[in-house]
């Protein structure tokens, strides 16, 4: 079985501030990773995967996450945030079975202020 | 092309009463999973369901129940309903099985259980 911890459940920054929004997760065999954000009313959208090759994947929006096998973790980060950014973020996994289970964190609530 | 479609967004229902919730997914994608997010629980995988057949379920008891037909629409019921059934059920579709596969969400359903 896999687990997801997202040790921040709010994090307050300031407009154009970077943040990094941690992930850590465990699991006995291979996983995917996501990462997803849900704004206020919404369904969840998906920032960016990882799924194999290069360890840092990047979104359109200037997101980025580096999956560190050694640390089971899967960092999000941005260097410069904007209003729009506040949301919340999803961090989850599937396993390399087949099916599309995805197994969420607790969710981290990114609150940006000017 | 139109995102995911879930109706009724919006339910309220009593203790002891049943619900069914109705999911259109992207057209031509094949792949739908539930999900139900809580305050106290979060995001929790329910079913997975490919070309009307279920691949997977969660830990949720047999009051949950749910099927895909022949135009991949899904739907999900749940009798008997309890207080703690009162959530966000979100549904997702992808296009195609596959762990890697990008879950694509829908608005949710919010039932409120009385």
């Amino acid at each position: 079985a896999q687990s997801v911890t997202q040790l921040d459940s709010q994090v307050p920054v300031f407009e154009e501030a970077p943040v990094e929004l941690r992930c850590n997760y465990s699991s006995s065999v291979s996983v995917y990773l996501f990462w997803y954000v849900q704004y206020p009313n919404q369904g969840l959208q998906l920032l960016l995967k990882y799924l194999s090759g290069s360890t840092l994947v990047e979104s359109i929006n200037g997101f980025e996450a580096e999956f560190n096998k050694s640390q089971t973790s899967f960092h999000l980060r941005k260097p410069s945030v904007h209003i729009s950014d506040t949301a919340e973020y999803f961090c989850a996994v599937s396993d390399y079975t087949g099916f599309q289970k995805l197994v969420f964190g607790t969710g981290t609530r990114l609150l940006v202020s000017p | 092309k139109a995102g995911v479609t879930q109706t009724p967004r919006y339910l309220i229902k009593t203790r002891g009463q049943q619900v069914t919730l109705s999911c259109s997914p992207i057209s031509g994608h094949r792949s739908v999973s539930w999900y139900q997010q809580t305050p106290g629980q979060g995001l929790q995988f329910l079913f997975e369901y490919f070309s009307e057949t279920q691949r997977n379920k969660g830990n949720f008891p047999g009051r949950f129940s749910g099927r895909q037909f022949s135009n991949s629409r899904s739907e999900m019921n749940v009798s008997t309903l309890e207080l703690g059934d009162s959530a966000l059920y979100l549904c997702a579709s992808s296009l195609a099985q596959g762990a890697q596969e990008t879950q694509y969400f829908g608005p949710g359903t919010r039932l409120l259980v009385l």
